[in-house]
C-alpha cells in the first residue's frame, strides 16, 4: 500500500531556532501533500496545501512566512517552523492522496520548543 | 467550503456492546468519506471508506452508512473490544479537490 514516511517522530529545539520536517513518499508519486497541525485531544488542522513545482496553498490564519513548505519532487515534501515559539509546539502530521488508499498520513512530529 | 459535524465527542460502552458515530456533512459535491482511527500519539490509520455511489460498506465488524438525501453518514462497530479504544475521525471530500475536511473526532472507551 502508500507509505508516506515522516521525519522527525519527536523533536526538542529552543525557542527562536528553526525545525525542519520531512515527508517522503516510498512507493508512489504524491504530487500533492497536506499539512496538519493537532493539538492533545483536537482534529487534525489543515495548515497548507503543497503541490510539485508550485507554491503551496495556505489555510487562513497560518502564515507563511513562519512555516514554510518546499515540495521540489514528487517524493518529498518539507515544512520548516521558522523562529520557534513555545506556543508552536504541537503535533504536526502530514498526508498524501491517493486515488487507490485515499489519504495516507505520515507518523507524525511531535514537537517541543522550550 | 464543506463543514463536517461529528457526534459525539465523548462515547463509552461496555466491552461487546455496539458503537455508533454520527457525521454530517453541508457540501452536496462531497462525494468520499473515509473513516481513521487514531490512537493515542500515532497518525490516524483509514479502517473504512464509502463513496457516494454506495450507501453502505461492510468489512468484517466495521460498516459505515451514507444518506446522501440528509448529508450525513455514520460508522458502527459491533461486539466491540477494548482494543477499539481510539479516537475516530470521520472526514469528507470531493473529487475534484481531494482536500479532507475532518470531523472533530470521537473519543470511543470500550470498558472491559
Amino acid at each position: 500500500g502508500a507509505v508516506v514516511s515522516q521525519h522527525p517522530s519527536w523533536v526538542i529545539c529552543k525557542s527562536g531556532t528553526s525545525v525542519k520536517i520531512e515527508c517522503r513518499s516510498l512507493d508512489f508519486q504524491a504530487t500533492t501533500m497536506f499539512w496538519y497541525r493537532q493539538f492533545p485531544k483536537q482534529s487534525l488542522m489543515l495548515m497548507a496545501t503543497s503541490n510539485e513545482g508550485s507554491k503551496a496553498t495556505y489555510e487562513q490564519g497560518v502564515e507563511k512566512d513562519k512555516f514554510l513548505i518546499n515540495h521540489a519532487s514528487l517524493t518529498l515534501s518539507t515544512l520548516t517552523v521558522t523562529s520557534a515559539h513555545p506556543e508552536d509546539s504541537s503535533f504536526y502530521i502530514c498526508s498524501a492522496p491517493s486515488r487507490t488508499y485515499g489519504y495516507t498520513f505520515g507518523s507524525g512530529t511531535r514537537l517541543t520548543v522550550v | 467550503g464543506e463543514n463536517v459535524e461529528q457526534h459525539p465527542s465523548t462515547l463509552s460502552v461496555q466491552e461487546g456492546d455496539s458503537a455508533v458515530i454520527k457525521c454530517t456533512y453541508s457540501d452536496s459535491a462531497s462525494n468520499y468519506f473515509p473513516w481513521y482511527k487514531q490512537e493515542l500519539g500515532k497518525r490516524p490509520q483509514l479502517i473504512i471508506d464509502i463513496r457516494s455511489n454506495v450507501g453502505e460498506k461492510k468489512d468484517q465488524r466495521i460498516a459505515v452508512t451514507l444518506n446522501k438525501t440528509a448529508k450525513h453518514f455514520s460508522l458502527h462497530i459491533t461486539e466491540t473490544q477494548p482494543e477499539d479504544s481510539a479516537v475516530y475521525f470521520c472526514a469528507a471530500s470531493s473529487g475534484g479537490s481531494y482536500i479532507p475536511t475532518f470531523g472533530r473526532g470521537t473519543s470511543l472507551i470500550v470498558h472491559p
